[in-house]
C-alpha cells in the first residue's frame, strides 16, 4: 500500500536553529513526494517538491532530497526564522493520482 | 478568482441530516480533489475529478458520501444522514490537470461539525 510517517511534533526551535523533520514514505511503483506548509489561519500550500530519485526540491530556504535506497524525503532548513512557525505535511503522490499525507509536524520557532 | 474557494466556512448541523459543500476552483483548472482532515491528521484522500467525471472516488468512506461536478467547474459534496464521526474539515484542492507536476492549490476548507 501507499502510506507516509513522518517525525511526531510539537517542535520547538530558536531562531536561527538548524530544522529537520523526518519522512518516510512506503509506496508502490514510482509515487512524487511533497512538502506542504500550513501557517496559522490559512489553507495548505505546498512548499517543495520531487518527482523523481535523487531529485532535490528547494523553497524559502527550505530543501528536501527524495532518497530512494532510504525511501525518505526530509525537510531541512540551515536557519530557521520565526516566520517558519506552521504545521508541516509530508506527502506522496502515486502513479494513480491518488495523494496520502503524513499527520503533519508542528514547528515553533522562538526568537 | 484569485484562489480555491469553499462555502460555507464553518456548518455544524445535526446528526441524520444532509448537507453539501461546495468548492469553486481557481478558473482553468481541469482536476479538483475533495480531502476530509481530521483532528491531529493529515488530509485524507476522498475523490477526484478531471473535468466532469470521477477519475477516482476510492477514498469516499461509504454510499452516504457522494460528489459532483456537473460543468467540470463547481464540485459539491455531498454527505446524506451525517454521522458525528463526519466531522472535521473538508478541503478542496485544485489544479491545471492531473499531470505528474502539476501542484495542487487548496482552499481554506469547511469545518464540519455533526452534533
Amino acid at each position: 500500500g501507499n502510506s507516509v510517517t513522518q517525525m511526531e511534533g510539537p517542535v520547538t526551535l530558536s531562531e536561527e536553529a538548524f530544522l529537520t523533520i523526518n519522512c518516510t514514505y512506503t509506496a508502490t511503483g514510482y509515487p512524487s513526494l511533497f512538502w506542504y506548509v500550513q501557517y496559522p489561519g490559512e489553507g495548505l500550500q505546498l512548499l517543495l517538491k520531487a518527482t523523481k530519485a535523487d531529485d532535490k526540491g528547494s523553497n524559502k530556504g527550505f530543501e528536501a532530497t527524495y532518497r530512494k535506497e532510504t525511501t525518505s524525503f526530509h525537510l531541512e532548513k540551515g536557519s530557521v526564522q520565526v516566520s517558519d512557525s506552521a504545521v508541516y505535511f509530508c506527502a506522496l503522490r502515486n502513479t494513480g493520482n491518488q495523494f496520502y499525507f503524513g499527520t503533519g509536524t508542528s514547528l515553533t520557532v522562538i526568537p | 478568482g484569485a484562489g480555491v474557494s469553499q462555502t460555507p466556512s464553518n456548518k455544524v448541523t445535526e446528526k441524520g441530516k444532509y448537507v453539501e459543500l461546495r468548492c469553486d476552483p481557481i478558473s482553468g483548472h481541469t482536476a479538483l480533489y475533495w480531502y476530509r482532515q481530521s483532528l491531529g491528521q493529515g488530509p485524507e484522500f476522498l475523490i477526484y475529478f478531471q473535468g466532469t467525471g470521477a477519475a477516482d472516488d476510492s477514498g469516499l468512506p461509504n454510499d452516504r458520501f457522494f460528489a459532483v461536478r456537473p460543468e467540470g467547474s463547481v464540485s459539491t459534496l455531498k454527505i446524506q444522514r451525517t454521522e458525528r464521526g463526519d466531522s472535521a474539515v473538508y478541503l478542496c484542492a485544485s489544479s491545471f490537470s492531473s499531470g505528474a507536476t502539476d501542484t495542487q492549490y487548496f482552499g481554506p476548507g469547511t469545518r464540519l461539525t455533526v452534533l
